[in-house]
């Protein structure tokens, strides 16, 4: 099993270009999700998926959009970039969707998305 | 309003000794918190778990506690080792409609000096 994977791993865009960070996870799981990190923020909640078909804002979901046609993959749009969401962007994902917060969700490696 | 705090944003420890990191949060309705562990360039990983009806919960040198009256939680390493060495995330979910969701910590990154 490859587990979660991210692509790209590092990205430069210019403000107002857009773009997509790609997730993918081969382990079957109903849940996915997007973080991103930020320095003295932690990690915070983007958006998330419960299933195929299913997805529900997080903590700070401006500025982005996801969809997840189907279960291996979750991928989130930059529709105009800002400065602000210069930040690592983590894919994760876990077995159940509604228990997701008592499982283990397991990581992909990040991607780094500088905006100018 | 960040509703799990890390204090300590850093924790230098010497090899063989016991490293405490420390988590708080103010909403009372976390029932179950997490500990990740990142190492630079990689994703976070699970370290231990704990739910709300314990107050204590042990996996090798990793033990957490829990202290719900006083909304703490914290995390012991014993012994500490280099490997050890990583930015270590709280995390905290609640019962019922929002079980799904995740909210984490600043953080705090753990030296072990050797």
């Amino acid at each position: 099993n490859a587990g979660v994977t991210q692509t790209p791993k590092f990205q430069v865009l210019k403000t107002g270009q857009s773009m997509t960070l790609q997730c993918a996870q081969d382990m079957n799981h109903e849940y996915m999700s997007w973080y991103r990190q930020d320095p003295g923020m932690g990690l915070r909640l983007i958006h998330y998926s419960v299933g195929a078909g299913i997805t529900d804002q997080g903590e700070v979901p401006n500025g982005y959009n996801v969809s997840r046609s189907t279960t291996e993959d979750f991928p989130l749009r930059l529709l105009s970039a800002a400065p602000s969401q210069t930040s690592v962007y983590f894919c994760a994902s876990s077995r159940q969707g509604r228990l997701a917060g008592r499982e283990t969700q397991y990581f992909g490696p990040g991607t780094r998305l500088l905006v100018l | 309003d960040q509703q799990v705090k890390q204090n300590s944003p850093s924790l230098s420890v010497q090899e063989g000794r016991i490293s405490i990191l420390n988590c708080d949060y103010t909403n009372s309705m976390f029932d179950y918190f997490l500990w990740y562990k990142k190492y630079p360039a990689e994703g976070p990983t699970f370290l231990i778990s704990i739910s709300s009806i314990k107050d204590k919960n042990e996996d090798g040198r990793f033990t957490v506690f829990l202290n719900k009256s006083a909304k703490h939680l914290s995390l012991h390493i014993v012994p500490s080792q280099p490997g050890d060495s990583a930015v270590y995330f709280c995390a905290a979910s609640e019962l019922g409609e929002y079980g799904n969701k995740l909210v984490f910590g600043a953080g705090t990154i753990l030296r072990v000096k050797s």
